[in-house]
């Protein structure tokens, strides 16, 4: 099975900040990696498919880089909706697996 | 759009068999096109595939929980199942059914199903 590693697991940031999430594969996925957004009591969204792709509705803020083994979601200008948990997810290969997940909360 | 809906019983006793439907609207399961899964989320934890169907009935499992888990399609009914068997409570979870075979656009909003005598 391939391995999804996310990091940091938390994180506390300010509206207005630029939050950076990582995620690492533990074999290459090409650029098959997607995020979602998870708040309490609902079900994920998916935000960002095949690395960069930015899902129709998601806001520009939002942003995907990565390739291989490492791959990065940027929140630009973090807004009150987005405090939330974060996932990774590979689509190269099955099983498909996801990272642990980043809560990002207010400061 | 489409749609998601899970049911089933909410709680299962330990060795009987989890037994969940997905009902989607907003589009035909028949159509093609696309698979139906199912995920899960064990409590304060992270997400776990579980496998997924096609209309025809091809499916794939997660090995982990392959030996346990079958998962059907009704497309006269547009809806897709799921049973676990042999439960225990470490399958206590959150079940979504969710469009997609690798990638996730659409989710029902989540069962919790737990395991308790």
């Amino acid at each position: 099975d391939i391995q999804m590693t996310q990091s940091p697991s938390s994180l506390s940031a300010s509206v207005g900040d630029r939050v950076t999430i990582t995620c690492r594969a533990s074999q290459s996925i090409s650029s098959y990696l997607n995020w979602y957004q998870q708040k309490p009591e609902k079900a994920p969204k998916l935000l960002i498919s095949a690395a960069s792709n930015l899902q129709s509705g998601v806001p520009s803020r939002f942003s995907g880089t990565g390739s291989g083994t490492e791959f990065t979601l940027t929140i630009s200008s973090l807004q009150p909706e987005d405090f939330a948990t974060y996932y990774c997810q590979q689509s190269y290969s099955s099983p498909l697996t996801f990272g642990g997940g980043t809560t990002v909360e207010i400061k | 759009q489409v749609q998601l809906q899970e049911s089933g019983p909410g709680v299962v006793k330990p060795s009987q068999t989890l037994s969940l439907t997905c009902t989607v609207s907003g589009g035909s399961i028949s159509s093609g096109g696309y698979y139906w899964s199912w995920i899960r989320q064990h409590p304060g934890k992270g997400l776990e595939w579980i496998g997924y169907i096609y209309y025809s009935g091809s499916t794939d499992y997660n090995p982990s929980l392959k030996s346990r888990v079958a998962i059907s399609v009704d497309t006269s009914k547009n809806q897709f199942s799921l049973k676990v068997s042999s439960v225990t409570a470490a399958d206590t979870a959150v079940y979504f059914c969710a469009r997609g075979s690798m990638t996730y656009d659409f989710w029902g909003q989540g069962t919790l199903v737990t395991v308790s005598p």
